[in-house]
């Protein structure tokens, strides 16, 4: 089955700084990446993904990037706010078919320092 | 993007009793999904819950533990059976469809004593 590896496990940057935080997945077959952020006591919340057909996609100051031929996949966070300090995760599914999973990072927990 | 409706939202519960978790989506869904996730941890599926037949458990879980009902393609239970302090834990429904988004909804935060 499918295992997604991401790092770090905790990040700590300044208010303005940039934020990266990366994963690698082993199956060749996921076609699907989204990532998640997770505020205390809340659910996970949907904030960028991408398919395996597209190289990166942008939404403000959140990006996503894909590597297939690497197997990994990265989010940046430009100009960070304290309101980004949350856990973030990983994941990947194969869409196509008439059933679909995720598999999950182990997350990363990001603090924006004002 | 669907908006996902879990009851209760936490709740603290007797070891050996059974608490039944429910999932309202607010439109129909494909997929419906149960996760467990750990203090501090990811995200562990424990189950697709299947519309109209019996859900398909992952490794580690099995049906007499944590039965789960789909009657449509809106709602979905969850019961976490004969419970230990070990099931001490957030449980999270998920829905999508496939080539969709999966939403999450706010979890239930069980704790057993």
């Amino acid at each position: 089955g499918e295992n997604v590896e991401q790092h770090p496990s905790t990040l700590s940057v300044q208010e303005g700084d940039s934020a990266v935080i990366k994963c690698t997945y082993s199956d060749s077959a996921s076609n699907y990446f989204p990532w998640y952020k997770q505020e205390l006591g809340k659910g996970p919340q949907l904030i960028i993904d991408i398919r395996s057909n597209v190289g990166e996609k942008k939404d403000q100051r959140i990006a996503v990037t894909l590597n297939k031929t690497a197997k990994h996949f990265s989010l940046h966070i430009t100009e960070t706010q304290p309101e980004d300090s949350a856990v973030y995760f990983c994941a990947a599914s194969y869409y196509g078919g008439s059933n679909y999973k995720l598999t999950f990072g182990k997350g990363t927990l990001l603090t924006v320092n004002p | 993007s669907a908006v996902i409706s879990q009851k209760p939202s936490r709740d603290i519960c007797q070891r050996g009793t059974s608490l039944t978790i429910q999932c309202q989506v607010d439109s129909q869904v494909t997929m419906m999904f149960w996760y467990r996730q750990q203090p501090g941890q990811s995200l562990t599926l424990i189950a697709t819950a299947n519309q109209g037949s019996e859900a398909t458990y992952e490794s580690g879980f099995v049906i007499d533990k944590f039965p789960i009902s789909r009657p449509n393609l809106t709602f979905s239970t969850l019961t976490v059976s004969n419970m230990s302090p070990e099931d001490s834990s957030i449980y999270l429904c998920s829905g999508g469809a496939a080539n969709t988004e999966a939403f999450f909804g706010q979890g239930t935060r069980l704790t057993v004593v």
